[in-house]
């Protein structure tokens, strides 16, 4: 089961805005950082931000992460019909000894 | 470039074993942890493992833990997971993935009967 907890689903109009929570505790997200993930089915996840806000090279500047405490979010400006997807965030907890992901959102554009 | 390309997956009884693998490319595969995660059919990711750039250190998920297996040889840039007394719940697309910044295709691995 996942220990981090994302809502199921968000949705907005094309070149609106959405925002994804991710909800862990103080061994996860409170004390390692967070990365994002899109994924569609029968592809392979794709990075989308690493160290709670960094964005790999390729990736445009409409995505964007925070972290605060022990919750991290994930925003999609200029929303596009090619950003439906699940979006999944992760990262490691100390406690556990293991990686952990987030319950996944799909967004509907 | 980056390239993780896994084998292995199938359709298997429960009980029986699987082994996967992975073979990287496009970065020096012996400087890197390397992790297993796998997608059951319409359920989220979930980690499996991680072993550590020498094979010294390795975590397992508690759904796992004595039953899988992860292992490398750096000389073959190959990455294995080693699945014993598999289950119906093993169902999944099996995942390996560089530092989970670079991930392979999947391999999808069907338990049944």
């Amino acid at each position: 089961q996942s220990v981090l907890t994302q809502p199921p689903s968000v949705s907005a109009a094309p070149g609106q805005k959405v925002s994804i929570s991710c909800s862990g505790s103080g061994s996860n997200i409170g004390d390692n950082a967070v990365s994002w993930y899109q994924h569609l089915p029968g592809t392979a996840p794709k990075l989308l931000i690493y160290e709670n806000n960094e964005r790999p090279s390729g990736i445009p500047d409409r995505f964007s992460g925070s972290k605060s405490g022990t919750s991290a979010t994930l925003g999609i400006t200029g929303l596009q019909s090619a950003d439906e997807a699940d979006y999944y965030c992760g990262s490691w907890d100390s406690s556990l000894s293991a990686g952990v992901f987030g319950t996944g959102t799909w967004v509907t554009v | 470039q980056v390239q993780l390309v896994e084998s292995g997956g199938g359709v298997v009884q429960p009980g029986r074993s699987l082994r996967l693998s992975c073979v990287a490319s496009g970065f020096n595969f012996g400087d890197y942890g390397m992790h297993w995660v796998r997608q059951a059919p319409g359920k989220g990711l979930e980690w499996l493992a991680i072993i550590s750039l020498d094979g010294s250190e390795k975590y397992y998920a508690d759904s796992v833990k004595g039953r899988f297996t992860v292992s490398r040889d750096n000389s073959k840039n190959t990455l294995y997971l080693q699945m014993n007394t598999l289950r119906a719940e093993d169902t999944a697309v099996y995942y390996c993935a560089l530092r989970l910044n670079y991930w392979g295709q999947g391999t999808l691995v069907t338990v049944s009967s």
